[in-house]
């Protein structure tokens, strides 16, 4: 069964750059078809996509995010990352992996990143 | 860029009643690409629909969705307790992303 889980520090500076890493389980990241997304949830608040890479290497991201969002894939590994860069309060949020085509089958579990100094 | 809404909301109702939940979309939606997702405090969303109306591995039969072009639904027949939560649709765009409505709360009245 595939699972994925989140992994990366809780606690981020204002104006470093988040990073996060989703490591994939039962399942190769390179074998199929998908996208391997990034979703966030600030507390209390609903949920955004901020980017997907294809099984292929391309990537797409929010119109919203696109100029800080570096999302990538480590084949060799079996995981892939985000970082988010220059990050303020307001990219307080859980953070969620995802494998996904249409909709989102395969969720981690997500990991809370809060934004202070 | 496609934009849901979702509506009401909140939903206030007791167990055994009919939910009936709204996402209305700012442009014609292809029923291939429209989800609804549960989310309970703490975890992570469920797929409980996909393709606008197929119902997703495990999901009870109470759970149904339809609608098409810019206007869909969900709908549970009958609410049972472990079904008060967070309800969001989502869609498939052509960037291709994903697109999420503001959810309904289906609270216990």
């Amino acid at each position: 069964q595939l699972q994925l889980q989140e992994s990366g520090p809780g606690l981020v500076k204002p104006s470093e750059t988040l990073s996060l890493t989703c490591t994939v389980s039962g399942g190769s990241i390179s074998s199929s078809s998908y996208y391997w997304g990034w979703i966030r949830q600030p507390p209390g608040k609903g949920l955004e996509w901020i980017g997907s890479i294809y099984y292929s290497g391309s990537t797409y991201y929010n119109p919203s995010l696109k100029s800080r969002v570096t999302i990538s894939v480590d084949t060799s590994k079996n995981q892939f990352s985000l970082k988010l860069s220059s990050v303020t309060a307001a990219d307080t949020a859980v953070y969620y992996c995802a494998r996904h085509h249409y909709d989102i089958r395969t969720w981690g579990q997500g990991t809370m990143v809060t934004v202070s100094s | 860029e496609i934009v849901l809404t979702q509506s009401p909301g909140t939903l206030s109702l007791s167990p055994g009643e009919r939910a009936t939940l709204s996402c209305r979309a700012s442009q014609s939606v292809s029923s291939s690409y429209l989800a609804w997702y549960q989310q309970k405090p703490g975890q992570a969303p469920r797929l409980l629909i996909y393709g606008a109306s197929s119902r997703a591995t495990g999901i009870p039969d109470r759970f149904s969705g339809s609608g098409s072009g810019t206007d869909f639904t969900l709908t549970i027949s009958r609410l049972e307790p472990e079904d008060f939560a967070v309800y969001y649709c989502q869609q498939y765009g052509s960037s291709p992303g994903l697109t999420f409505g503001g959810g309904t709360k289906v609270e216990i009245k």
